[in-house]
């Protein structure tokens, strides 16, 4: 199993400009996370999906969309980016077992410059 | 909603010494209570968790921790810290009655030899 993969690992952009940041797992996870990590901030919840068709604001949804169609994919979209988003993005998945664990990407580093 | 602390942005410890990396926790039902690592430029690894019964809980590489509910309490420890243990530690919460998972700020550890 490959786990959880993010692509891309690095990515620049300018301001106002628009990207989608990839997130699969091939666990057959029902629960899926977006998180960002800023220095000394720790990892704020952006979206998160209990099920495909099914997603859900988390702590800092603003200027973020995301989607579910299939169980294994949980895009990322920024529509226009702002330097504020300038962070690094960590996908995660669990089963839908209550006490279950996150299995986290290796995240995806983000410049808006 | 629930919340996490940890109100330490960084610990340092001798090597062969005993560590202790703080958390609290804010849930207004009953909590899952999660540990992770991080090492630089990689993912979060999940170290161990708390869900319901014996409140020392025995994790990875060593690790254990301390759940105290009257305290709403759970503490990282190691009887013995190593250097390979220097890493950004994070403690995550989840109400039993969400979907929702919330990480604190992270606690930087670092061994000294």
């Amino acid at each position: 199993n490959a786990g959880v993969t993010q692509t891309p690992k690095f990515r620049i952009l300018k301001i106002g400009q628009s990207m989608t940041l990839q997130c699969t797992q091939d666990m057959n996870h029902n629960y899926m996370y977006w998180y960002r990590q800023d220095p000394g901030m720790g990892l704020k919840l952006i979206y998160y999906s209990v099920g495909a068709g099914i997603t859900d604001k988390g702590e800092v949804p603003n200027g973020y969309n995301v989607s579910r169609s299939t169980t294994e994919d949980f895009p990322l979209r920024l529509e226009l980016a702002a330097p504020s988003q300038t962070s690094v993005y960590f996908c995660a998945s669990r089963t839908k077992t209550g006490s279950s664990e996150q299995f986290f990407g290796p995240g995806t580093r983000l410049t808006v410059l | 909603a629930q919340s996490v602390a940890q109100p330490e942005d960084q610990v340092n410890v001798a090597e062969g010494n005993p560590l202790t990396v703080k958390c609290t926790y804010s849930v207004s039902g009953n909590p899952y209570l999660f540990w992770y690592v991080q090492y630089p430029n990689r993912g979060l690894q999940f170290l161990l968790k708390y869900i319901t019964g014996d409140n020392l809980v025995k994790g990875s590489y060593g690790f254990e921790a301390e759940f105290n509910k009257s305290q709403t309490s759970f503490h990282l420890k190691k009887p013995s810290a190593l250097v390979s243990d220097s890493a950004l530690y994070f403690c995550a919460v989840r109400d039993m009655g969400d979907d929702k998972i919330i990480f604190g700020k992270g606690t930087r550890l670092h061994i000294l030899p």
